[in-house]
C-alpha cells in the first residue's frame, strides 16, 4: 500500500530534551515536507526536500533541523524542544519535480507535546 | 486532529444537499490549486486539483470552480454525505517553488443525516 508513515504517533516530552520524529514514504517520490498545524493557523511548511542531500527552509523552520540521506526517509529534529513547538505535525510526499503534479500525499500526524 | 477544527468557519448542512465552500487566495501568480479534506485524527487527503488554466473541474460528487480575476475558489460537493464532514482546505502552489504549497486555514463542514 503507498503511503506516508509517522513514528510516533503521539509524543510527550520535557523541554530541552532533543527528539526526532520520522518520515517515511514507500512511493519513490523526489519531494518531502514537513507542516505544523496549529488552531486558528493551519499548516505551515517548516521544512522540505527536493532530492537527496537538498533541503530547503519553508515559512517557520526556526528551532527544527531535517536530514535527508535517503530518498524514503525524512526527519525532523528538535534539537531543544520548547513549549511553543507543541503541535500537529505532518509529513508529506510528492512525485518527481518538473511534472507538474504537485499532489502532496500525507501521513498520519505526530501530536507533541512540549510541557 | 480534535482541536484543528476550533476557530474555523463551519458550514453546516443536512443529507442530501450541496455543500458549496469557499476560499480566497492570496497569490494571483499562482498556477496549481488543490482541495484537501481532513477528518478528525488524520491527515490531510487530497480531494480535487485544478491548474490556472482552467476555471471549472469536476470529479466524483465534486466541482472546484477557479475566478482569478477575484481570487477565488470553490469546492461543490453534490449530495452531501455524513461520511463528507470534515475540514476542507484549499492549497495553492505560489510561483516561488515548486510543490510548495501555501494552504488557507480550512473550513469545517458538518453534515447531518
Amino acid at each position: 500500500e503507498a503511503q506516508v508513515t509517522q513514528n510516533p504517533r503521539y509524543l510527550i516530552t520535557v523541554t530541552g530534551k532533543k527528539l526526532t520524529v520520522t518520515c517515511s514514504q514507500n512511493m519513490n517520490h523526489e519531494y518531502m515536507s514537513w507542516y505544523r498545524q496549529d488552531p486558528g493557523l493551519g499548516l505551515r511548511q517548516i521544512y522540505y526536500s527536493m532530492n537527496v542531500e537538498v533541503t530547503d527552509k519553508g515559512d517557520v523552520p526556526e528551532g527544527y533541523k531535517v536530514s535527508r540521506k535517503e530518498k524514503r526517509n525524512f526527519p525532523l529534529i528538535l534539537e531543544s524542544p520548547s513549549p511553543n513547538q507543541t503541535s500537529l505535525y505532518f509529513c508529506a510526499s510528492s512525485p518527481t519535480p518538473g511534472t507538474g503534479v504537485n499532489e502532496q500525499y500525507f501521513g498520519p500526524g505526530t501530536r507533541l507535546t512540549v510541557t | 486532529g480534535e482541536s484543528v477544527g476550533l476557530h474555523l468557519p463551519t458550514l453546516s448542512v443536512q443529507e442530501g444537499d450541496n455543500s458549496i465552500i469557499n476560499c480566497a487566495y492570496s497569490n494571483s501568480a499562482s498556477d496549481y490549486f488543490i482541495w484537501y479534506k481532513q477528518e478528525s485524527g488524520k491527515g490531510p487527503q487530497f480531494i480535487i486539483d485544478i491548474r490556472s488554466n482552467m476555471d471549472k473541474r469536476q470529479g466524483q460528487r465534486v466541482t472546484v470552480l477557479l475566478n482569478k480575476t477575484v481570487k477565488h475558489l470553490s469546492l461543490q460537493i453534490a449530495a452531501t454525505q455524513p461520511g463528507d464532514s470534515a475540514v476542507y482546505f484549499c492549497a495553492e502552489n505560489p510561483p516561488k517553488g515548486y510543490s510548495t504549497l501555501t494552504f488557507g486555514k480550512g473550513t469545517m463542514l458538518l453534515v447531518s443525516p
